[in-house]
């Protein structure tokens, strides 16, 4: 059982350049999300999608896009990166119910020079 | 707004001590109650939840009592051990389908044999 699948695991790259980090779940839930998770700052969310085709901001959503062409894919998309993106970052996925469990994937890992 | 706040770390323990972390909330109505654990390198997986008052959840020898009057969710363990060193977020929910968990800082344990 896969879960959700992150990618890259971690990604070196000069500020100004564009980055999208991939999420794939196969678990056909409704709802996704993207946090960072920054030491002494915790995680923060970023975008959200309760169900595909929409999509939502969260807590710290600049310099950050995101899509929801199908239910299954959720890619993160920094258009010119910034060395204060530098985070690991956390999609997530629930299936939409209230009180619902997030599962997440493993993170993928940015630094930003 | 709505928040979750805990006990800052990192705590260290020795082996089969007691475990206690604070967590402590601000919510409007009546939200839903998680712990997650981080292990090193990994994402994060639910240990516990609770979604009403006096709800206790438990997991893994791990308990916490939702206290709507004191709004806590405090996290306890009677023996830790070698393999509970990780760090530990509690967030809450509003119950509402779709919505995001909001995450406190995380508390980070360190237990020692």
């Amino acid at each position: 059982i896969a879960g959700i699948t992150q990618a890259p695991t971690s990604q070196i790259l000069a500020a100004g350049r564009r980055m999208t980090l991939r999420c794939t779940q196969d678990m056909r839930h409704n709802a996704m999300y993207w946090y960072r998770q920054d030491l002494g700052l915790g995680l923060r969310l970023i975008h959200y999608s309760n169900t595909a085709g929409t999509t939502g901001k969260g807590e710290v959503p600049d310099g950050y896009s995101v899509s929801r062409a199908n239910t299954d894919d959720f890619p993160l998309t920094l258009a010119s990166a910034v060395p204060s993106q530098t985070s690991v970052y956390f999609c997530a996925s629930s299936d939409g119910q209230a009180n619902g469990e997030l599962f997440f994937g493993e993170g993928s890992r940015l630094t930003v020079l | 707004g709505d928040s979750v706040t805990q006990m800052e770390g990192p705590v260290t323990l020795s082996e089969e001590a007691f475990l206690t972390i604070n967590c402590t909330y601000t919510a409007t109505g009546y939200p839903s109650l998680f712990w997650y654990v981080q292990y090193p390198g990994e994402g994060l997986q639910l240990l516990l939840k609770a979604t009403k008052a006096d709800d206790k959840g438990s997991n893994k020898g791990f308990e916490a009592t939702y206290r709507k009057e004191t709004t806590s969710f405090h996290l306890e363990k009677g023996s830790v051990q070698v393999s509970d060193s990780a760090v530990y977020f509690c967030a809450l929910n509003k119950g509402q389908a779709g919505t995001a968990l909001i995450f406190g800082k995380g508390t980070t344990l360190s237990v020692s044999s």
